[in-house]
């Protein structure tokens, strides 16, 4: 079945510092790919997607690109910030509409001053 | 954009008691509802599918008598925690599925005593 894999948490950093979450993923087809965001006591957010091969979902300087090669869909970001600090899932949809999402075990970003 | 409002964000209940957790879709229509727990710092663990006007697909080992759900209509979808016990303590987040997108609800932490 589908699956997503993170990388192993959690994940400290100075304000300003490069980010990379990694992310990779086994699926049929050609599904869709998701980073989602949680912020303490609260529900996800989307925070970028991308559809198919090579797209690249972007959003508040976050970035991911759809790599089918590698099977890949790591988050970036050049410079963090304190706010930033959350915990963060990737996650696929099969090829259907309102395909269920299947979600990596997410990992937590400290961000400090 | 597409809101969902979940309510209540945080209840205390007996252990014995049932508890009705509700979605409302406030500016659309969702034909698809999911329904996820998530444990202390672990990622989202899918209990159920609910499709409007039909019974509700379950995950393997969820037990469908005991996490009862209704999505009656396009704009609200339950679920209902019956005979709850303190292992049911969790947080529950319904997701709609809607065009390829999903929106997520605010969660609610139930606690049983």
């Amino acid at each position: 079945g589908d699956s997503v894999t993170q990388m192993e948490g959690p994940v400290t950093l100075s304000e300003e510092a490069f980010l990379t979450i990694n992310c990779t993923y086994t699926a049929t087809g050609y599904p869709s790919l998701f980073w989602y965001v949680q912020y303490p006591g609260e529900g996800l957010q989307l925070l970028l997607k991308a559809t198919k091969a090579d797209d690249k979902g972007s959003n508040k300087g976050f970035e991911a690109t759809y790599r089918k090669e590698t099977t890949s869909f790591h988050l970036e970001k050049g410079s963090v910030q304190v706010s930033d600090s959350a915990v963060y899932f990737c996650a696929l949809s099969g090829t259907g509409a309102n395909s269920k999402l299947t979600f990596g075990k997410g990992i937590t970003l400290s961000v400090r001053p | 954009g597409a809101v969902v409002s979940q309510h209540p964000s945080r209840v205390i209940c007996k252990s014995g008691t049932s508890v009705k957790i509700e979605c409302r879709s406030l500016d659309f229509q969702a034909t698809t509802m999911f329904w996820y727990r998530q444990f202390p710092k672990q990622s989202l663990m899918l209990m159920a599918t609910s499709n409007e006007g039909s019974k509700a697909t379950y995950e393997q080992g969820v037990e469908k008598d005991k996490f009862l759900i209704n999505h009656a209509s396009l704009t609200l979808s339950t679920l209902t925690v019956t005979s709850a016990h303190p292992e049911d303590s969790s947080f529950y987040i319904c997701s709609a599925g809607r065009n390829y997108g999903y929106t997520f609800g605010s969660g609610t932490r139930l606690t049983v005593v």
